[in-house]
C-alpha cells in the first residue's frame, strides 16, 4: 500500500537551482526517510529524520519534517544535471525491521 | 562492503517457466526484503524476512516463494507467471529499527 503523495510529480530546473519536493504521508511514523532512483535501478538512501525532528541537513540536502501537518519537504541546493533522478520519501520504523512505504515520487530533470 | 548484489540483472521467461532471482548481503544485517516496482510508480513491499524467519507476506500470489537460506542470502522462486508480474524486483536489507535500508539493483523480469 501507498503511504501518501509526492508533489510535483515532475520538476524540471536548470543547474544551479534549488529543486523542493514535498511529502505527505498518511498515519504517525517513526521516522521518514528520503531515496534517490536513477533510471530505474537501485534506491540508495539520503537521508532519514526522525518523528522528534524538525529539520536535517546533509550536503545540499536540507529535508524538514512536520507531523502536525503529516508532510515533509526534501530541498536540493545548486542542483546539478547529476541530480537528475526520481526521489521518493518513505515512512519507517524505529525497532525491529524497516517495513518502508513508499510516496508517489517526484522525477526530477536538471538540465545543464 | 556496503552493497546488496542481485543476480540475474534481466530476466525473460515463459509464463511456465521456473526461475529464481538472487540477493546476497554481506552487511550482516538481519533483515531481507523483496520489493516490486513497477514502472513509474514507487516500490511495493512484498516480503520480509527477519532473522532468517518470513515476517511479513503481503498477500503476494504463491506464484513467487521467498527462501532465506542464510542470514546473507535471499532468494525470489518464480513459477508460473503472469505478464502482468513483469516488473523490477528489488532486494533490501537493513540492520536494527531506526536505520537505513540498501537496496541493489534490481532484476528486471519480463514474463512473455
Amino acid at each position: 500500500s501507498q503511504q501518501g503523495e509526492e508533489d510535483p510529480q515532475a520538476l524540471s530546473i536548470q543547474e544551479g537551482e534549488n529543486a523542493t519536493m514535498n511529502c505527505s504521508y498518511k498515519t504517525s511514523i517513526n521516522n521518514l526517510q528520503w531515496y534517490r532512483q536513477n533510471s530505474g535501478r537501485g534506491l540508495v538512501h539520503l537521508i532519514l529524520i526522525r518523528s522528534n525532528e524538525r529539520e536535517k541537513h546533509s550536503g545540499r540536502l536540507r529535508v524538514t519534517l512536520d507531523t502536525s501537518k503529516k508532510s515533509s519537504s526534501l530541498l536540493i541546493t545548486a542542483s546539478r544535471a547529476a541530480d537528475t533522478a526520481s526521489y521518493f520519501c518513505a515512512t519507517g520504523q524505529d525497532t525491529g525491521f524497516q517495513k518502508l512505504v513508499f510516496g508517489t515520487g517526484t522525477r526530477l530533470l536538471v538540465s545543464p | 562492503d556496503t552493497e546488496v548484489t542481485q543476480t540475474p540483472k534481466h530476466l525473460v521467461m515463459g509464463m511456465t517457466n521456473k526461475k529464481s532471482l538472487k540477493c546476497e548481503q554481506h552487511m550482516g544485517h538481519r533483515a531481507m526484503y523483496w520489493y516490486k516496482q513497477k514502472a513509474k510508480k514507487p516500490p511495493e513491499l512484498m516480503f520480509v524476512y527477519s532473522y532468517e524467519k518470513l515476517s511479513i507476506n503481503e498477500s503476494v500470489p504463491s506464484r513467487f516463494s521467498p527462501e532465506c537460506p542464510n542470514s546473507s542470502l535471499l532468494n525470489l522462486h518464480l513459477h508460473a507467471l503472469q505478464p502482468e508480474d513483469s516488473a523490477l524486483y528489488l532486494c533490501a536489507s537493513s540492520g536494527e529499527g531506526g536505520t537505513e535500508a540498501f537496496f541493489g539493483q534490481g532484476t528486471r523480469l519480463t514474463v512473455v
